[in-house]
């Protein structure tokens, strides 16, 4: 089955980290690049993070800039996204997706099913 | 940074309406362009790329035009399953930014 599960949230007080993951099946996961994207309740879709297929190349959006690390695993076919000194407005549902491969530059074609993350005291 | 401007904020219209959502890029984005569906609750769903490229499943009143900075996505005739945000993405490089969405609702 072709899919991406995230796993990792949960309920945290400010200040502290939480390292997310997403594991993917179905595909060849070592040939795209992955992507975070998270969701404020009530609020739009904010790219957050990229990975290139190989790990070589990342961006970060500046409102997690050194603070969220993502990472890969292709041997686990596994996306990481440790995030550290949280703060409230972190709060969010976080998705994992799939987009652009090796060669060609792709749309996000592929998401999983999010998972929570609440930053409250 | 390239930003993502989508025009208007929401929009209601009747069932069997005409709607258009305008997404513009601060700098020329090629058809690097995406558009997104998000029914309430739901994970978004790929509906178009390279600007007018519909994804396998999509019903053919949707269609999306535009190149360089100016894009649109059309509803000929709007259904009521069609109720959700839309969002336009770019994907040419660097930061994937979303615009801010287009809730679409049924009057």
């Amino acid at each position: 089955q072709v899919q991406l599960v995230e796993s990792g949230g949960g309920v945290v007080q400010p200040g502290t980290s939480l390292r997310l993951s997403c594991v993917a099946s179905g595909f060849s996961f070592s040939t795209y690049a992955l992507y975070w994207v998270r969701q404020a309740p009530g609020k739009g879709l904010e790219w957050i993070t990229t990975m290139s297929y190989d790990g070589h190349t990342v961006f970060y959006a500046d409102s997690v800039k050194g603070r969220f690390t993502i990472s890969r695993d292709n041997s686990r076919n596994t996306l990481f996204l440790q995030m550290n000194s949280l703060r409230a407005e972190d709060t969010a549902v976080y998705y994992c997706a799939r987009g652009s491969t090796m060669s060609v530059r792709l749309p996000f074609d592929m998401w999983g099913q999010g998972t929570i993350v609440t930053v409250s005291s | 940074d390239i930003q993502m401007t989508q025009s208007p904020s929401s929009l209601s219209a009747s069932v069997g309406d005409r709607v258009t959502i305008t997404c513009r890029a601060s700098q020329g984005i090629s058809n690097y362009l995406a558009w997104y569906q998000q029914k309430p609750g739901k994970v978004p769903k790929l509906l178009v790329s390279a600007a007018s490229t519909l994804q396998t499943g999509v019903p053919s009143r949707f269609s999306g035009s535009g190149s360089g900075t100016d894009f649109t996505l059309t509803i000929s005739s709007l259904q009521p399953e069609d109720v959700a945000t839309y969002y336009c993405q770019k994907y040419d490089s660097g930061p994937r930014t979303f615009g801010q969405g287009t809730k679409v609702e049924i009057k």
